[in-house]
């Protein structure tokens, strides 16, 4: 029962550099989010993904792209990594019927942009 | 637009006591609210929620009420152990796209 899968877990790059955070669900859920944490800020969504082949802005985007690569993938890229990356992101994927409205979230990757 | 405020942390409270987190919203019509918790090096999973008004959420000895008249969702547990030492966040649906809006978080030790 894996539900939402992220990786890495950790990650440090320096300032300039690429990476992509891959995340990955099994519960059949169509839409998926990517999230960062920061203390004292909560969590703030960067981007969401409705269904596959869809994706749409959210409240903090900038720096970032994303690919909804079929229903189970949806991947989080820094094309230029900035120390203001350093985060926690989540990936979360939502359930639908019963379950309608809960998030699930994966564990975590912990960047860090020196 | 919409938006949640929950009391500031850290709140630091002995084995035993009474938990209260406060948490207020600001939205269009009546979304549904939600308590995550994360433990420490964890992700986040969901506490409890409430779909409608006057709705009470409750898992694990924690509850919280739906109160529209308040427009609040206060998260309460009579006895707290040390193994609730966590972060907690109040969330709503926040538009369309069917994402959480959430607070701060707020942390809580609880001491032996």
């Amino acid at each position: 029962n894996a539900g939402v899968t992220q990786t890495p877990k950790f990650q440090v790059l320096k300032t300039g550099q690429s990476m992509t955070l891959q995340c990955a669900q099994d519960m059949n859920h169509n839409s998926m989010y990517w999230y960062r944490q920061d203390p004292g800020m909560g969590l703030r969504l960067i981007y969401y993904s409705a269904s596959e082949g869809t994706t749409d802005k959210g409240e903090v985007p900038n720096g970032y792209n994303v690919s909804r690569l079929n229903k189970r993938e949806f991947s989080l890229r820094l094309e230029s990594a900035a120390p203001s990356q350093t985060s926690v992101y989540f990936c979360a994927s939502r359930g639908e019927g019963l379950q309608g409205g809960e998030l699930f979230f994966g564990e975590g990757s912990r960047l860090t942009v020196l | 637009g919409n938006s949640v405020t929950q009391m500031e942390g850290p709140v630091t409270l002995s084995e035993e006591a009474f938990l209260t987190i406060n948490c207020t919203y600001t939205a269009t019509g009546y979304p549904s609210l939600f308590w995550y918790v994360q433990y420490p090096g964890e992700g986040l999973q969901l506490l409890l929620k409430a779909t409608k008004a006057d709705d009470k959420g409750s898992n694990k000895g924690f509850e919280a009420t739906y109160r529209k008249e308040t427009t609040s969702f206060h998260l309460e547990k009579g006895s707290v152990q040390v193994s609730d030492s966590a972060v907690y966040f109040c969330a709503l649906i926040g538009g369309s796209q069917g994402n959480l809006i959430f607070g701060k978080g707020t942390k809580l030790s609880v001491k032996p």
